[in-house]
């Protein structure tokens, strides 16, 4: 079964970049969207942004201009890097697959089906 | 604040049928489905609803939701001991706000 795992470092100093990725084991990256989502401790979940398979991109406008989301098809994996972190960017990090579908009516469908167990990051000096 | 509006906290006793809202406005719920996620003390989250109302597979009956409007509901029948989480809704944001927003999210505390 198609598996997430989140890795990079648990410790960000502020002003530098937040950089981690998520693997995808016992399925293929292709042809699903892949997303970002984070956690501050004892808050609400807040989504980051999401990428296509193919590169194609959108980020939550909050964040945007710090973030970047990035897929390396060959390793079937995804990364995220968020830049001038602060205290505030500590939390919880997700990785997740976005599922979706047009139904006959063309609405959108969409979910996060599949999670990782997430990352912890702490920003501080 | 979260743009999807959700009650902090909410509460039942075992056996008993809880709701769970969530408003928002014509740019979100209004116009897109809505999916409902459960998250249980130091877990990840799970999707419990998608599309207004359908249930993953392996998601027990007791979970139903709605939508009327801008706004959406959870229902939960033959309340349990391990449905304490805390339970978010989600929807896709026509406005600049999106395009994927989280309610502020529901602590279920079972009695």
């Amino acid at each position: 079964q198609v598996q997430l795992q989140e890795s990079g470092p648990g410790l960000v100093k502020p002003s530098e970049t937040l950089s981690l990725t998520c693997t995808v084991s016992g399925g293929s990256i292709s042809s699903y969207y892949w997303s970002w989502i984070r956690q501050p401790p004892g808050k609400g979940l807040e989504w980051i942004g999401y990428i296509y398979y193919s590169g194609s991109t959108n980020y939550n406008p909050s964040l945007k201009s710090r973030v970047t989301i990035s897929v390396d098809t060959s390793k079937n994996q995804f990364s995220l890097k968020l830049s001038s972190v602060t205290a505030a960017d500590t939390a919880v990090y997700y990785c997740a697959r976005r599922g979706y579908y047009y139904d006959s009516s063309g609405v959108l469908h969409w979910y996060f089906d599949l999670w990782g167990r997430g990352t912890l990051v702490t920003v501080s000096s | 604040q979260s743009v999807l509006t959700q009650p902090p906290s909410a509460s039942g006793t075992p056996g008993q049928r809880v709701t769970i809202s969530c408003s928002g406005s014509s740019s979100n719920i209004g116009s897109n489905t809505v999916n409902w996620y459960q998250q249980l003390p130091g877990t990840a989250p799970k999707l419990l609803i998608y599309s207004n109302n359908q249930r993953p597979s392996g998601v027990p009956d007791r979970f139903s939701g709605s939508k009327s409007g801008t706004s959406a509901s959870l229902a939960i029948s033959g309340l349990q001991s391990e449905d304490e989480a805390d339970y978010y809704c989600a929807a896709w944001d026509d406005s600049l706000n999106g395009p994927v927003l989280f309610g502020g999210g529901t602590k279920l505390t079972v009695l």
